[in-house]
């Protein structure tokens, strides 16, 4: 069965520091990964994704996340927070196998801070 | 531009209540989910269609149901609102067939049940 570990709820940097918002996952099946940030009063929005090839998947927005297989995880990062990075992220595994395989199962969330 | 939107944005109901909650999208897309957003739990599936005719339960479905008639709408109806079902709905979209493909999101509906 797949899941997603989002480590920390709360991440706070300042402006123009790098952003590191972590990701572990557990997969039977070779792992499509998502990356969602959800602004304020929002609904969801994609902001990269993996699904086969290059490890280093870039994204909206200046971010980047990297699919490190051995080690389950795909973080999420950005060199420089600019404080309209402030925002709600989900890391996303889809579901592989049976009828429910175009499903999305989500972390819990962590949200980002950027103090000027 | 399409898009996908949802009706209406804030609900007050009272416990035991039928309410319904809408969801359009007009991108044509196959697959449609309804996902409910509650603090500590991220975001959890309710129901998921992938086609006309077709719903499912998803991890936690109960005292919700669906009915899907046409490819644009999928709405969301408690049958008898309870205080544990407060909480932010939101419904996607995403085209049928790709597991790599992106879920579109609505802006979601707050719903609060006294």
């Amino acid at each position: 069965a797949q899941s997603v570990t989002q480590l920390g709820s709360h991440v706070s940097v300042s402006e123009g520091a790098l952003v590191l918002l972590r990701c572990n996952y557990s997969s039977s099946v070779p792992p499509y990964l998502f990356w969602y940030v959800q602004y304020p009063n929002q609904g969801l929005q994609l902001l990269l994704k993996y699904t086969t090839g290059a490890t280093l998947v870039k994204g909206i927005n200046g971010f980047e996340a990297e699919f490190k297989k051995s080690e389950t995880s795909f973080h999420l990062t950005k060199p420089s927070a600019h404080m309209s990075d402030a925002a709600e992220y989900f890391c996303a595994v889809r579901r592989g196998g049976g009828g429910s395989q175009g499903n999305l199962i989500f972390g819990k969330g962590t949200k980002l801070s950027v103090k000027p | 531009d399409a898009e996908i939107t949802q009706s209406p944005r804030h609900k007050i109901t009272e416990t035991g209540r039928q309410v319904t909650l809408a969801c359009h999208q007009t991108w044509n897309h196959n697959n449609m989910f309804w996902y409910r957003q509650d603090l500590g739990h991220g975001l959890r599936l309710i129901h998921y269609s992938y086609g006309v005719q077709d719903t499912n339960k998803g991890e936690v479905s109960d005292g919700y149901s669906v009915s899907r008639s046409n490819t644009e709408d999928l709405p969301l109806t408690l049958e008898s609102a309870a205080s544990s079902q407060t909480s932010v709905y939101f419904c996607a979209s995403s085209v049928q067939g790709a597991l790599t493909d992106t879920q579109y999101f609505g802006p979601g509906t707050r719903l609060t049940v006294l």
